[in-house]
């Protein structure tokens, strides 16, 4: 079964709203989450490590304003898109290692649609 | 910067055959870990196999198996027997020892023809 549950599935807002996507590891815990963004028929794109406890760390050209991520608890990461725009309509998956050195688990992903 | 290049965006094969798709990655690195993720029309990433770069023995996983060549930096996915529930896109992923980010490459979609 699943050991990463993200939610939710799909969303969709208005131009200006801000939408909140959380990540939790099931059975674990996870002191690093990832979250990737992923465009249509395209790879995934690496956007930030969730550190629980301290900030989160951004890849190089992510709006770290844009993108809020909140790492709360060793078994939820959620990360906000503020102030969200149709560009930022996507695809969203979080990602978290059973242990350290343990392949990524990863879960079924958001579709966001901005209006 | 750590890279992985997927050459093939598009492979078919006729079900029961067998298909390979290449993977090759640009590292520094001497140890590192390579996988094959699997992403079905549900979007579900699945792992299907990994190989540490210290072993020199090929990972392989039921009809999976993989071609890892270190100093070519090549790492290609081996699938025998294909069935239908094997098309999906097909992500190669890299991840230094250490780490535990991945970085993937560009994806193939690969086609079962029945």
């Amino acid at each position: 079964g699943a050991v990463v549950s993200q939610h939710p599935s799909w969303v969709i807002c208005k131009s200006g709203t801000s939408v909140k996507i959380e990540c939790r590891s099931l059975d674990f815990q996870a002191t690093t989450m990832f979250w990737y963004r992923q465009f249509p028929k395209q790879s995934l794109m690496l956007m930030a490590t969730s550190n629980e406890g301290s900030k989160a760390t951004y890849e190089q050209g992510v709006e770290k304003d844009k993108f809020l991520i909140n790492h709360a608890s060793l078994t939820l990461s959620t990360l906000t898109v503020t102030s969200a725009h149709p560009e930022d309509s996507s695809f969203y998956i979080c990602s978290a290692p059973r242990g350290f050195g343990s392949p990524l688990h990863f879960g079924n992903g958001t579709r966001l649609t901005v209006t | 910067a750590q890279t992985v290049t997927q050459s093939q965006p598009e492979m078919s094969v006729q079900e029961a055959e067998t298909v390979t798709l290449s993977c090759t990655y640009d590292t520094s690195e001497s140890d590192y870990y390579l996988f094959w993720y699997k992403q079905p029309p549900s979007r579900q990433m699945i792992l299907v196999i990994r190989q540490e770069a210290y072993k020199q023995q090929n990972a392989t996983e039921n009809r999976f198996s993989v071609n890892f060549q270190k100093a070519a930096k090549s790492f290609s996915l081996k699938i025998s027997d294909s069935q239908l529930g094997d098309a999906a896109m097909y992500f190669c992923a890299y991840r230094i020892q250490g780490a535990q980010k991945l970085v993937f490459g560009q994806g193939t979609r690969l086609t079962i023809n029945p």
